[in-house]
């Protein structure tokens, strides 16, 4: 599975949007990229997911770049119940889903 | 989405005894289990993939025989942690995925605490 880079922390003013960048410069033609995040103590949650459009659902958009090396997941407007680490993934179809540090978000009143 | 039903979400054992936690996927079939273990501060390692019927594949420095999963039907898993000493204590999680799925789902995940 491909290694993603993301910035370690990140904070955000509650009601704003929240962009959130990861790099994935080695991606396969046939791996998707994946967002998910995990609240303290519970397993992590599926937000979002794309292959080389951009995507977007009641949680979030994903934005994905042409060359496929890097996507940025948008919160329209972050609340404080969104501060989490947030996990972007890259791997095939039903594969098995390698987590790297992830992106610790700060929403803030 | 998928309901994912993992239990217990704590336990709490004394050193040398085994502890099983139970994965349960409960509106789709689970072809293939994966198997996270979280240390605190840490980000989620893949312990084992298992696949209905078959039996595990495990991560480099994962012991099979201390951490034996079994998953016998396409809506259950189990991961057994055997043995269990105070360096066993983590957050697992459990990933149930459709052979032709999109996605993954995790489930709530146990928190594991050998005294």
């Amino acid at each position: 599975d491909a290694k993603t880079t993301q910035p370690p922390s990140m904070d955000c003013a509650e009601g704003r949007a929240a962009n959130l960048p990861c790099n994935h410069s080695t991606i396969s033609g046939n791996e998707y990229v994946y967002w998910y995040r995990q609240i303290h103590s519970q397993g992590p949650q599926y937000i979002i997911h794309g292959l080389k459009n951009n995507e977007t659902n009641e949680m979030a958009s994903l934005i994905i770049t042409e060359d496929r090396k890097s996507s940025t997941l948008i919160l329209p407007h972050a609340t404080l119940r969104d501060t989490a680490v947030y996990y972007c993934i890259v791997k095939a179809n039903a594969g098995k889903s390698t987590f790297g540090d992830g992106t610790t978000l700060t929403v803030k009143p | 989405g998928a309901v994912v039903s993992q239990h217990p979400s704590r336990v709490i054992c004394k050193s040398g005894t085994s502890v099983k936690i139970e994965c349960r996927s409960l509106d789709f079939q689970a072809t293939t289990m994966f198997w996270y273990r979280q240390f605190p501060k840490k980000s989620l390692m893949l312990m084992a993939t298992s696949n209905e019927g078959s039996k595990a594949t495990y991560e480099q420095g994962v012991e099979k025989d201390k951490f034996l999963i079994n998953h016998a039907s396409l809506t259950l898993s189990t991961l057994t942690v055997t043995s269990a000493h105070p360096e066993d204590s983590s957050f697992y999680i459990c990933s149930p995925s459709e052979h032709v799925g999109t996605e993954a789902f995790f489930g709530q995940g146990t928190r594991l605490t050998v005294v």
